[in-house]
C-alpha cells in the first residue's frame, strides 16, 4: 500500500535551534497533508493542514509563525519548529489521504524531538 | 467545535477474553474511523464506518456506527498478545479528523 514517510526519526536538540521535519508521500500525490502531535501517552492532536501550492491551515491555539509548514510539492511537507524550547519536545506525526475524497489517512512515522 | 470521547482509557485484558471500547461525538459525523498504534508506532488505519447503523467486521474486531451516527464501538474476541496497543477513533468533520483519547490495551497471557 501508499507509504509516507518523515525524516528524522528522531533529533534532539538544543533551545533555541531550528529543526525541520520532511513528510514524503511516496508512491502516490498528495496535494493535502495533515501534521499532528502527540504528547505521551495522549491522543494526536492536529496542528495544520497542509495545502499544496498555498498557505497552510493552522487549528486554533497553534503559532503559525512557530510551526512553518511548506508544501512546495506534491509529494513533500515541511515542518519546521522555530526557536524550539523544551516544551515542544513531543512526537510529531504528518499524514496524507488515502484517496481522492481525502477522509482517511496513512500516517508517517512519526518524528520525536526532544529539546534540551 | 467537533469532540470525540472514548473509553475507557485504559483496558487490562486476558488472553482469551473479549472487550469494547467506545467512541461518542459532540456533533453528527459524516463518517468515523478507527487507527491502532502499536508502541512506539504510528497510527495504523482500520476501517471507516459511513453509514447509520453500519456495522464491520475484520476477522475478531467488529465495528459499529451508530445509528445517530454520534457514537461507535469496537469489540474484540478472543483477545490476542497481538492486539496491544492503543486504538483511536476519529470523527471525520470539515475535513479533517478528531481523534478521541484512545484505548490503550495491555494483555496478560
Amino acid at each position: 500500500g501508499a507509504v509516507v514517510s518523515q525524516h528524522p526519526s528522531w533529533v534532539i536538540c538544543k533551545s533555541g535551534t531550528s529543526v525541520k521535519i520532511e513528510c514524503r508521500s511516496l508512491d502516490f500525490q498528495a496535494t493535502t497533508m495533515f501534521w499532528y502531535r502527540q504528547f505521551p501517552k495522549q491522543s494526536l492532536m492536529l496542528m495544520a493542514t497542509s495545502n499544496e501550492g498555498s498557505k497552510a491551515t493552522y487549528e486554533q491555539g497553534v503559532e503559525k509563525d512557530k510551526f512553518l509548514i511548506n508544501h512546495a510539492s506534491l509529494t513533500l511537507s515541511t515542518l519546521t519548529v522555530t526557536s524550539a524550547h523544551p516544551e515542544d519536545s513531543s512526537f510529531y506525526i504528518c499524514s496524507a489521504p488515502q484517496d481522492s475524497r481525502e477522509e482517511t489517512q496513512y500516517f508517517g512515522p512519526g518524528t520525536r524531538l526532544l529539546v534540551l | 467545535g467537533q469532540q470525540v470521547m472514548q473509553i475507557p482509557q485504559y483496558q487490562h485484558v486476558q488472553e482469551g477474553e473479549d472487550f469494547t471500547t467506545y467512541c461518542n461525538s459532540s456533533t453528527t459525523l459524516s463518517n468515523i474511523q478507527w487507527y491502532k498504534q502499536r508502541p512506539g508506532g504510528h497510527p495504523v488505519f482500520l476501517i471507516q464506518l459511513v453509514k447509520s447503523g453500519e456495522v464491520k467486521k475484520q476477522k475478531r474486531l467488529t465495528f459499529q456506527f451508530g445509528e445517530a451516527k454520534k457514537n461507535s464501538s469496537l469489540h474484540i474476541t478472543a483477545t490476542q498478545t497481538t492486539d496491544v496497543g492503543t486504538y483511536f477513533c476519529a470523527g471525520f468533520d470539515d475535513y479533517k479528523l478528531s481523534f478521541g483519547a484512545g484505548t490503550t490495551v495491555t494483555v496478560r497471557a
